[in-house]
C-alpha cells in the first residue's frame, strides 16, 4: 500500500547509544518531516526537508541529525541517546505545493525508550 | 506567536450524543487548517481540512468543522458519536510549509 513506512516500530536504547530511524515514502512527495510526540505536548517538529537536498531545523532539533538520502527517504539520527529522547517519533510527507496540499501523510510511528 | 490551542484535554461523551471539540489558532493571516485523529498506538489520519471558500467543511467518518475568522476558531463537530470515535484529536494549521499542532483532545465514549 502506498504511504509512509517507518522502521523500526519499537526500540530500546541505553543512554549514550546511537541509532538511526528510517522513513520512506512512495507517493513522490517533495517534503518530509520528523515529529516527536510526548504526552500532553502534541506533536513537535524536529527537522524537515522541504525538497530533496535540503534540510532545516524545526522546533526541537537538539540532539538529532537528519539526512535526506533521496526523494523517498528521510532518516533521523540520535548520536548519543538521552532519556529525554524517550518518545514516539513520526515521519510525515506532503506534496509541498500549497494549493495542492491535502494534508500530511503520517507513518505509524517509532516508539523509542532510552534507559 | 503562532500557535494552536485546544482548551479541552479530555472529553467524555455518551454514545449517540453530539460532539464538539474546540480549536483556536493564533496566526497573522487565514491559515490552512486541519483536524487529525489518532487511535491508540496508531499514526495520525486526516479527518478534514480548510483552505478557503465554504467555511463549513465535511470530512470522513461523519465529522465536520466550521471556520470562524472572527473567533479564530475551527471547531470539530459530529452529530452522533460512535464508540469507535474514541481517540485523540489534533487540530493543526500550516505555517511556512510546516504543520503546527495543538496539544490534542482525548475523547472517551461511554456506552
Amino acid at each position: 500500500n502506498a504511504g509512509v513506512t517507518q522502521t523500526p516500530k519499537f526500540q530500546v536504547l541505553k543512554t549514550g547509544q546511537s541509532m538511526t530511524l528510517q522513513c520512506a515514502q512512495d507517493m513522490n512527495h517533495n517534503s518530509m518531516y520528523w515529529y516527536r510526540q510526548d504526552p500532553g505536548m502534541g506533536l513537535r517538529l524536529i527537522y524537515y526537508s522541504a525538497s530533496e537536498g535540503t534540510t532545516d531545523k524545526g522546533e526541537v532539533p537538539n540532539g538529532y541529525n537528519v539526512s535526506r538520502l533521496n526523494k523517498r527517504e528521510f532518516s533521523l539520527r540520535l548520536e548519543s541517546a538521552a532519556p529525554s529522547q524517550t518518545s514516539v517519533y513520526f515521519c510525515a510527507s506532503t506534496t509541498g505545493t500549497e494549493r495542492r496540499n491535502y494534508g500530511y501523510t503520517f507513518g505509524s510511528g517509532t516508539r523509542l525508550t532510552v534507559v | 506567536a503562532q500557535s494552536v490551542t485546544q482548551p479541552d484535554i479530555h472529553i467524555t461523551v455518551s454514545e449517540g450524543a453530539s460532539l464538539e471539540l474546540r480549536c483556536n489558532y493564533s496566526y497573522g493571516a487565514t491559515p490552512y487548517l486541519f483536524w487529525y485523529v489518532q487511535s491508540p498506538g496508531q499514526g495520525l489520519q486526516l479527518l478534514l481540512k480548510y483552505f478557503s471558500g465554504d467555511t463549513l467543511v465535511q470530512g470522513i467518518k461523519g465529522f465536520e468543522a466550521e471556520f470562524k475568522r472572527s473567533q479564530s476558531s475551527f471547531n470539530l463537530r459530529k452529530p452522533s458519536v460512535h464508540w469507535s470515535d474514541a481517540a485523540e484529536y489534533f487540530c493543526a494549521f500550516r505555517s511556512q510549509g510546516n504543520l503546527i499542532f495543538g496539544k490534542g483532545t482525548k475523547l472517551s465514549v461511554k456506552p
